[in-house]
């Protein structure tokens, strides 16, 4: 069955690493989308990417980025990690200009300490 | 850009009774809206959706109606039952030909015994 799976699953890092979020979809799918939800603020996008080669900022991108080779792989890196940055972060796909459904992932708990 | 803004933050009803989650949205251009639901520790999961064209959209306990000229669109579940307890998200997407899905903060349903 296709899937989008995410890894980590947790992940405890100290302030100013560079840390990398994967997120991996076997949907075929061309959209894919990274937020990161708290509490009081719901799920916030932070960049996606309709297809190979395409990025783009979401509502809250600063201290993010995102790069895409290939269809299955949207990869989250957090420059230098900041405790601001502490947060759930879900990854989703979805059929490119089709208004429908997105799946997401399982989600990574980061914390920034 | 779009703003979805979502009311109320939490809800609790006796079981059996009904629930109604309100959203509003801002960029008249958006053409897609879904709604999610995140039970304790999971992923968000798509439960309906509704495209401008239509008005109102039924699944068995819960129903959709969309406003377009007043911009607000609501989410209503019936007979309500313990394991409608969860964080539900209302979003828009399809703005000016685009599908990222802006998410609203999402109301936390306590379904009382």
């Amino acid at each position: 069955d296709a899937e989008i799976t995410q890894s980590p699953r947790h992940k405890i890092t100290e302030t100013g690493r560079q840390v990398t979020l994967a997120c991996h979809q076997t949907w075929n799918h061309n959209n894919m989308f990274w937020y990161r939800q708290d509490l009081g603020h719901g799920l916030r996008l932070i960049h996606y990417s309709y297809g190979v080669h395409d990025t783009n900022k979401g509502e809250v991108s600063d201290g993010y980025s995102v790069s895409r080779s290939n269809t299955e792989d949207l990869p989250l890196t957090l420059e230098s990690a900041a405790s601001s940055q502490t947060s759930v972060y879900f990854c989703a796909s979805s059929e490119r200009r089709m208004n429908t459904e997105a799946f997401f992932g399982q989600g990574t708990r980061l914390t920034v300490v | 850009g779009e703003n979805v803004e979502q009311h109320p933050s939490t809800l609790s009803v006796q079981e059996g009774d009904s629930a109604v989650i309100k959203c509003t949205y801002s960029d008249s251009a958006s053409n897609y809206f879904p709604w999610y639901k995140q039970e304790l520790g999971k992923r968000p999961q798509l439960i309906i959706d509704i495209r401008s064209n239509v008005g109102e959209k039924k699944d068995q306990r819960i129903a959709v109606t969309l406003n377009k000229t007043a911009k607000h669109f609501s989410l209503h579940i019936t007979e309500t039952q313990p394991e409608d307890s969860a964080v539900y998200f209302c979003a828009a997407s399809g703005m000016d030909g685009d599908d990222k899905i802006i998410f609203g903060k999402g109301t936390r349903l306590h379904i009382l015994p």
